[in-house]
Order: C-alpha cells, then structure tokens, then sequence
C-alpha cells in the first residue's frame, strides 16, 4: 500500500520555468491537497480537491494551477517560477472533509528556484 | 496575528524525562484539534486526535482547553525516537491551519 506518492521528490528550476509536480493516492481518498512548507512558518494550503472534478483555491494561490485529473491524481503546476517558490511542496488526501478525517500526506518534493 | 501559534523549542530533555508544551489558536469556533508529528525532512504524521476530554495514547496526553484556547502534548519517559517536530493543527470547517512546530530533542 503505497499511500501518496509524489513526485519529483527535488527539482532545480531556474526563474520563470515552469513544471509540474504530480501526485497520486491509492487510498481511494476523495479530498486531496497541495501544501507548501517554509521555515518558521506552518504548512499553507495552496489548493484542495474536495472531490473529484472540483478545485478550490486555500490560503497561497497565487502562482500555482491545479488539475484533478481523476479520482487518485492532482497535480501542482507552477507556469512560470519565482525565487519565492522555493519551498517543500506536500501533497495529501483524506477521506473526506479534514476536519472530521486525518490526512495522509506524501514524502513532499523539494523546489528551489534560482 | 497567527491562527496557530507554537513555542518553536527546541526542547532539549535528557531520556526519561517529561516534557510537555502548548498551542494556542486565536479562532473560538475551531471544532477539531489534532497533534501531528515531523521528523527531519519527512512528511508529517498524525500523532494524535486530541478529545474535548482529553486523551492518552501510551507515552503522549494530549489535553484541549477550550476557555484558553490551548491544547498542550505530554510526553512521558522520553526516548530517543521521540525526537521530533510536532504540529499542532486545528480545523474549523473545511479548513485545516498548521502551527509552524515545536521541536523536541531527546538525549542520550
């Protein structure tokens, strides 16, 4: 039972690249998430998935597209880096609504942006 | 100010030994209160759902005061596993909203 699985796990991008970062669930989780970790800070959402076909923007939208791209996948775009998007990204699932289920979150993928 | 606010530590504390911190969270309607638990560059890890009533699980108490608007993490006979980051997450509604973390170093 792999969980989430992401990837790249490390990308080196230089400013105004852009990439995407994929992740996939086998846990047959409706609600899936992006994070984005700094130092000092607590992880941010970026985008969620309360199911299939629909996305909403959380806290730090800005600079990022998202694509749920089937029930086990949702995927981070990043259409054109900034230095400030250095960061760890996290993608996670839950059942359903986080609030009353747990998320499982995967091994994260390293950007820097230079 | 931040929804949720962590002493970042690090605690330093020798094996055996107990040691406990806070998290305080600025919203009063939050509903769910969880402990998460970060070791070096991982992901994090649920710890503990932490109950209106408190909760114990093994080593770790979790408690919720809701008048304050706290919970706190006991940790009781420290091992060197127990070394760590925790988080503590709170929700309200949909929404999930992450303390930055309290770092936990157990010595030998």
């Amino acid at each position: 039972n792999a969980g989430v699985t992401q990837t790249p796990k490390f990308q080196v991008l230089k400013t105004g690249q852009s990439m995407t970062l994929q992740c996939a669930q086998d846990m047959n989780h409706n609600s899936m998430y992006w994070y984005r970790q700094d130092p000092g800070m607590g992880l941010r959402l970026i985008y969620y998935s309360a199911s299939e076909g629909t996305t909403d923007k959380g806290e730090v939208p800005n600079g990022y597209n998202v694509s749920r791209l089937n029930k086990r996948e949702f995927s981070l775009r990043l259409e054109s880096a900034a230095p400030s998007q250095t960061s760890v990204y996290f993608c996670a699932s839950s059942r359903s609504d986080p609030g009353a289920n747990v998320l499982t979150f995967g091994a994260g993928s390293r950007l820097t942006v230079l | 100010r931040k929804e949720v606010e962590q002493d970042p530590g690090p605690f330093n504390v020798p094996e055996g030994a107990t040691v406990a911190f806070n998290c305080t969270y600025s919203n009063s309607a939050s509903q769910s209160f969880f402990w998460y638990r970060q070791d070096c560059r991982k992901e994090p890890k649920l710890l503990m759902s932490v109950y209106s009533s408190g909760n114990e699980d093994g080593r770790f108490t979790a408690q919720l005061n809701r008048a304050s608007q706290y919970i706190s993490l006991l940790i009781r006979d420290s091992k060197l596993s127990d070394s760590a980051t925790y988080l503590c997450v709170v929700s309200n509604d949909y929404k999930l909203s992450f303390g930055a973390g309290t770092t936990v170093t157990v010595r030998a």
